[in-house]
């Protein structure tokens, strides 16, 4: 079985500054992970996905995230803030892929103070 | 290129009223999921297709919830009745499944409130 917690479920940031949303995960194999992007009223849009090429991953609009095994962590981050991230992002983790389905966290909501 | 495509975008209706959420994935794909997301609970996967096969539907909380998918452009997830406590966001997402990474691709959801 997978699971992943989101460490907060509010986080404020000044834009312009660093943004960092946590996200541990457990799996019993090999994990597939991901992160989503919810912005109101909409669906969900990838950002990223982790799969065991590369442990640091880039996505869009300027996120990345790093995945380490030894932590079983897979924190988002993007170095300079923006308004328009404004958003709920969420950490998924699949043992196959994303095939199964994905189980996700409960979200973190994402402030930027102006 | 069309997304996936969910309707009704809101749903209001009474306890004990039958209510169908209708989902279209993309043109291609094979998998198709069905998730809810409340307040208290996150996103819960209900139920996934494979090639209009259930697959899983071990996240679908009674018998009052029921699924199909009759071809592969169309699905739907039926409550029947309805009560208060299904009052949430449903999500049908549809994936590419090649063996291999796969991405979900979220429709926009369907809000239901049930009174």
């Amino acid at each position: 079985a997978q699971s992943v917690t989101q460490l907060g479920s509010h986080v404020s940031v000044s834009e312009g500054a660093l943004v960092l949303l946590r996200c541990n995960y457990s799996s019993s194999v090999p994990p597939y992970l991901f992160w989503y992007v919810q912005y109101p009223n909409q669906g969900l849009q990838l950002l990223l996905k982790y799969t065991s090429a590369a442990t640091l991953v880039k996505g869009i609009n300027g996120f990345e995230a790093e995945f380490k095994k030894s932590e079983t962590s897979f924190h988002l981050t993007k170095p300079s803030a923006h308004m328009s991230d404004a958003a709920e992002y969420f950490c998924a983790v699949s043992a196959q892929g994303g095939a199964d389905g994905l189980t996700f966290g409960k979200g973190t909501h994402l402030i930027i103070q102006p | 290129d069309a997304g996936v495509i969910q309707s009704p975008r809101h749903e209001v209706t009474e306890m004990g009223q039958e209510v169908t959420l209708r989902c279209k994935p993309i043109s291609g794909h094979n998998s198709l999921f069905w998730y809810r997301q409340t307040m208290m609970r996150g996103l819960e996967l209900l139920i996934y297709f494979n090639n209009n096969v259930p697959i899983d539907d071990s996240g679908m909380p009674e018998d009052r919830f029921s699924a199909k998918m009759p071809n592969a452009s169309f699905s739907t997830l039926k409550i029947q009745p309805s009560e208060p406590r299904d009052s949430a966001v449903y999500f049908c997402a549809s994936s590419l499944r090649r063996g291999g990474v796969g991405e979900l691709f979220f429709g926009e959801g369907s809000r239901l409130t049930v009174l």
